[in-house]
């Protein structure tokens, strides 16, 4: 079946610091590939999206391109504030299927 | 913007007690989907439902779990008798379409305790 697999956190960096969250998936056929951010007390946010290979999603400053030949869709942001201390959520879904999520990675961005 | 709602935000109930958790799905979406996330850990797939019927469940949706539309526009997930693992955050989901390209929107969550 299908599976997202996501680097452990917590991941803890300063203020204006590089962001790349790895995830890596398994899937049959063409999946859409999803970011999902969780910010403290809320629910699911939809970040990013891409639905084709070789497709970059981007949002706020988040941007993760659909790599097919490497099964990967990485987050990154290029100088990260104190605003995206959130849980992120890689996630894929296959056709006329549900999502399936990574296990999330906690980022914690100090000023 | 439209948007997914959920009641209660919050529920505390006593074990092998019945529990509804509703959501009102955006209204011109079809596909409906209930998951749970245990002390922010993973967020769990429970069960989908399309054109009336359950159209997949994982096995955590045994027979205490149970779906219904009963008017058009809510979507309730009930649980028969409560045990103390059931204690999570209930999200709601909903999309437009069953295809890979339709992201879901997720309500802000029930949180249920069960004590």
């Amino acid at each position: 079946g299908n599976s997202v697999t996501q680097m452990e956190g917590p991941v803890t960096l300063s203020e204006e610091a590089f962001l790349t969250i790895n995830c890596t998936y398994t899937a049959t056929g063409y999946p859409s590939l999803f970011w999902y951010v969780q910010y403290p007390g809320e629910g699911l946010q939809l970040l990013l999206k891409a639905t084709k290979a070789d497709d970059k999603g981007s949002n706020k400053g988040f941007e993760a391109t659909y790599r097919k030949e490497t099964t990967s869709f990485h987050l990154e942001k290029g100088s990260v504030q104190v605003s995206d201390s959130a849980v992120y959520f890689c996630a894929l879904r296959g056709g006329y299927q549900k999502v399936t999520f990574g296990t999330g990675t906690k980022l914690q961005v100090i000023p | 913007e439209p948007e997914v709602t959920q009641t209660p935000s919050h529920q505390v109930t006593q074990m092998g007690q019945e529990v509804i958790l509703r959501c009102v799905p955006i209204s011109n979406h079809l596909y409906f989907y209930w998951y749970r996330q245990i002390l922010g850990q993973k967020v769990e797939f429970l069960v989908s439902f399309y054109n009336n019927e359950i159209s997949e469940k994982s096995e955590i949706f045994d027979d205490q779990f149970s779906v219904e539309r009963p008017d058009g526009s809510n979507f309730t997930l009930k649980i028969r008798s409560t045990k103390l693992e059931d204690s999570a955050m209930y999200f709601c989901a909903s999309s437009r379409t069953g295809e890979n390209t339709g992201e879901l929107f997720f309500g802000e969550g029930s949180r249920l305790t069960v004590l």
